[in-house]
């Protein structure tokens, strides 16, 4: 029930693709969801969010689409660059915390 | 603004010390966190204060203690370090715990032997 699953565990895009990381959740209490950028030796960031009566999010390159009916929410990175491969998480916020996806590692080649 | 200031950034511990590990933010936040962070694990809550005056057990809180010393201040105690206890800690913070957005600090690197 408090689980969000992330996919894909690891991922590499050519330099101008487009990135796409999924998320799934079980507990429709949940009434935010954020992603958090995370480089190596670094604390996460957050990149952006959503609420649930929301279907699609944008700043710059990013775009997170909800799908509330499905239960899961996804970020886009469009027009990836090498400055973009870092780790992302998904997350969901509900009851004063926050539950976390296992992340992905993103690989931009250039 | 610091944001998040946590101390040390790296540590080693034999098995069975004790240490202190340091968090304090200058945002004026109520709710303040400790996670660990293992490979392919992504970020598991120790312990968190909703406001000051407040902690909670969070998923993985075994062998750890937590203490709100204020409101910008809260420290995470290992009584007796165990190899098990290796990993990155962040402490966050969050203003708001409807929206929960969370700020972090850089971690601290702990290695227990």
């Amino acid at each position: 029930q408090q689980q969000v699953k992330q996919s894909p565990q690891s991922l590499i895009v050519q330099k101008g693709g487009i990135s796409i990381i999924n998320c799934a959740y079980e507990n429709t209490a949940f009434d935010y969801f954020p992603w958090y950028q995370q480089f190596p030796g670094k604390g996460p960031a957050l990149l952006i969010a959503i609420r649930p009566d929301v279907s699609e999010k944008k700043e710059g390159r990013f775009t997170i689409s909800f799908n509330k009916s499905a239960k899961q929410f996804s970020l886009h990175i469009m027009d990836s660059q090498p400055g973009d491969s870092a780790t992302y998480f998904c997350a969901a916020s509900g009851n004063y915390q926050l539950i976390w996806g296992a992340g992905t590692k993103l690989i931009i080649k250039p | 603004n610091a944001g998040v200031t946590q101390t040390p950034k790296f540590q080693v511990l034999k098995t069975g010390q004790s240490m202190t590990l340091q968090c304090a933010q200058d945002m004026n936040h109520n709710s303040m966190y400790w996670y660990r962070q293992d490979p392919g694990m992504g970020l598991r809550l120790i312990y968190y204060s909703a406001s000051e005056g407040t902690t909670d057990k969070g998923e993985v809180p075994n062998g750890y203690n937590v203490s709100r010393l204020n409101k910008r201040e809260f420290s995470l105690r290992l009584e007796s370090a165990a190899p098990s206890q290796t990993s990155v800690y962040f402490c966050a913070s969050a203003r708001e715990v409807s929206k929960n957005i969370q700020y972090f600090g850089a971690g601290t690197r702990l290695s227990v032997l």
